[in-house]
């Protein structure tokens, strides 16, 4: 079946470094790509995404690019902020055998712990 | 536009229960997906639901089950509750086209005793 690996962490920077977390995918197909953050107590926020190889999904200064050869989906950002300490998922969608998506399959998850 | 919204936010269950909760979606959507969150097992894709019919489906024994309304809200049930069962139950959606794009409630967060 479908899988997700991310690293687990907690991963530990101070405020303005480079940020990288790792994901790769186990898919049929061409599975759509999203990466998830959740702060605590709450559901998750989408962040960004991309459906086709190639494809750069970006937000909020983050980037992840849809890389089909390597099956890599890496979420980089630039210059970190304290206020990015989160849960970091990162996760793929492959269309359902009922027609429509066959549900969100999860990496479980980076905790991102920034220090100023 | 308000966002989705979840029902109610925490509850206390014993064993053998049965418990329900309920999902709004973002007005407009017609697909609600629910997703079962534990430190063990991470998070889990139950069942979604699109024009109130159940239209993908998790690998979950038949204790869970939900439904969708006409007007897109869904419930899903949770029989005979297991101490296992405890976990935060997120509801997800979409405009259930290609996009596929989900948003996510706030969660329910239940706790079996």
């Amino acid at each position: 079946g479908d899988s997700v690996t991310q690293m687990e962490g907690p991963v530990t920077l101070s405020e303005e470094a480079f940020l990288t977390i790792n994901c790769t995918y186990t898919a049929t197909g061409y599975p759509s790509l999203f990466w998830y953050v959740q702060y605590p107590g709450e559901g998750l926020q989408l962040l960004l995404k991309a459906t086709k190889a190639d494809d750069k999904g970006s937000n909020k200064g983050f980037e992840a690019t849809y890389r089909k050869e390597t099956t890599s989906f890496h979420l980089e950002k630039g210059s970190v902020q304290v206020s990015d300490s989160a849960v970091y998922f990162c996760a793929l969608m492959a269309r359902g055998s009922g027609g429509g998506a066959d549900g969100l399959t999860f990496g479980k998850g980076t905790h991102l712990i920034i220090q100023p | 536009k308000a966002g989705v919204t979840q029902t109610p936010r925490y509850l206390i269950k014993t064993r053998g229960q049965q418990v329900t909760l309920s999902c709004s979606p973002i007005s407009g959507h017609r697909s609600v997906s629910w997703y079962q969150q534990t430190p063990g097992q991470g998070l889990q894709f139950l069942f979604e639901y699109f024009s109130e019919t159940q239209r993908n489906k998790g690998n979950f024994p038949g204790r869970f089950s939900g439904r969708q309304f006409s007007n897109s809200r869904s419930e899903m049930n949770v029989s005979t509750l297991e101490l296992g069962d405890s976990a935060l139950y997120l509801c997800a959606s979409s405009s259930g086209h290609t996009s596929y794009e989900q948003y996510f409630g706030p969660g329910t967060r239940l706790t079996v005793t």
